[in-house]
């Protein structure tokens, strides 16, 4: 199985903040990647796919990058709606395999 | 807009089988563009793949559950189903159906909760 190891485990931001949440595959997965955005009580949110390609609907200060084992997701300027728990997950082979999270909260 | 929903019992026994389907509203669940699966997450847990069925109708299963797990679809009814036998208390957790393209899981369910108890 491919492990998917997210950083940090948790972060606290303030709004108007630029923060980075790095994924890194135990294996090369080229640019079989995805991330979600989870909030409390809800099924988790498609942000990015392929890597870096936003999903219809996403604001533009969501970003993604990387290839082979190492990606980050960015998001630019941090806005209320935004903290939440953020996954990684490779598509590249089965089982298909989640990162453990990243808790973003407010600062 | 495609819509996703899970149904089936909150409440299972210890050894017995958790049974859920999910219905698939705006939208053909026969295309073959798509592929259907299930996830779930246990109360304060991360996302496990629980497996998939492509649309020529064959299945991949995560190893962790594969001997007690069948994902079935039902093209006349646009809904897939998911079967996990002998659960245990490890096998509550929240259920999601969700659509696979591509890299990732672009349409999820609402998730329904599944406590094993006696």
């Amino acid at each position: 199985d491919i492990q998917m190891t997210q950083s940090p485990s948790s972060v606290s931001a303030s709004v108007g903040d630029r923060v980075t949440i790095t994924c890194r595959a135990s294996q090369g997965i080229s640019r079989w990647l995805a991330w979600y955005q989870q909030k409390p009580g809800k099924a988790p949110k498609l942000l990015i796919y392929a890597a870096s390609d936003l999903q219809s609907g996403v604001p533009s200060r969501f970003s993604g990058s990387g290839s082979g084992t190492d990606f980050t997701l960015t998001i630019s300027s941090l806005q209320p709606e935004d903290f939440a728990t953020y996954y990684c997950q490779q598509g590249i082979s089965f089982p298909i395999t989640f990162g453990q999270g990243t808790r973003l909260e407010i600062k | 807009q495609l819509q996703l929903q899970e149904s089936g019992p909150g409440l299972v026994k210890p050894s017995e089988t958790l049974s859920l389907t999910c219905t698939v509203s705006g939208g053909s669940i026969s295309s073959s563009s798509y592929n259907w699966g299930w996830i779930r997450q246990s109360p304060g847990k991360g996302l496990e793949w629980i497996g998939n069925i492509f649309h020529s109708g064959s299945t991949s299963y995560n190893p962790s559950l594969k001997s007690r797990v069948t994902i079935s679809v039902d093209t006349s009814k646009n809904r897939f189903s998911l079967k996990v036998s002998s659960v245990t208390a490890a096998d509550t957790a929240v259920y999601y159906c969700v659509r696979h393209y591509g890299s990732g899981f672009d349409y999820w369910g609402q998730g329904v909760l599944v406590t094993v108890s006696s």
